[in-house]
């Protein structure tokens, strides 16, 4: 079945520098990639997503960039801010039976 | 545009006691989830709902976890007995493509 890994867990920068967080995918058949964002005590927030047939796709300073050769996606926020603070979740969804696998998570430290 | 709401947003049973939690999704989404999220990961499913019709059940326990959803719309997860184990966040999600799924606040259980 499909398994989605997510690096790193933990991820800590400076305010104002860009974050980037890496998921990889096992099964090539997956084609819609969502990003959540998750603050304390709150359900996932769909923040950005993109389908297999495109590469990349940006709303204002966050982006995701999807390499299917290689099986992996990335999202980029630039000029991250304290509110951008929160736990990324990345997940891959198979077309067969509409199911999101989801990976482990990033913790997003922005430090003032 | 409400969201998806959910109540309670947080129980505490003890451990073989009964327990219920419900969900209202956004108006107009035909499609209801239900994940299990324990602390530290990603959701996981636990049923997926097409209108009333649970399509995807694969990964409810079903010796003790029900659910149900009257008339396409508001959804109940039960889980009698309760057990250590089900301690977690129940979160309900709703969506009208099969794409984007929007979450609510989550319930978060404790079992003592």
């Amino acid at each position: 079945g499909e398994n989605v890994e997510q690096h790193p867990s933990t991820l800590s920068v400076q305010e104002g520098d860009s974050a980037v967080i890496k998921c990889t995918y096992s099964d090539s058949a997956s084609n819609y990639f969502p990003w959540y964002k998750q603050e304390l005590g709150k359900g996932p927030q769909l923040i950005i997503d993109i389908r297999s047939n495109v590469g990349e796709k940006k709303d204002q300073r966050i982006a995701v960039t999807l390499n299917k050769t290689a099986k992996h996606f990335s999202l980029h926020i630039t000029e991250t801010q304290p509110e951008d603070s929160a736990v990324y979740f990345c997940a891959a969804r198979l077309d067969s039976n509409y199911q999101l696998i989801w990976g482990a998570g990033t913790k997003l430290i922005i430090k003032p | 545009e409400a969201g998806v709401v959910q109540s309670p947003r947080y129980k505490i049973i003890e451990k073989k006691q009964p327990v219920a939690f419900w969900c209202n999704p956004i108006s107009g989404h035909n499609t209801l989830y239900w994940y299990r999220q324990n602390l530290g990961q990603g959701p996981e499913l636990l049923i997926r709902y097409e209108n009333e019709e649970a399509v995807d059940d694969s990964q409810l326990p079903k010796d003790r976890f029900s659910a149900e959803r009257l008339k396409g719309v508001d959804s109940t997860l039960k889980i009698q007995p309760a057990e250590l184990g089900d301690s977690a966040v129940y979160l309900c999600a709703s969506s009208v493509t099969n794409y984007e799924q929007y979450f609510g606040p989550g319930t978060r259980l404790t079992v003592t």
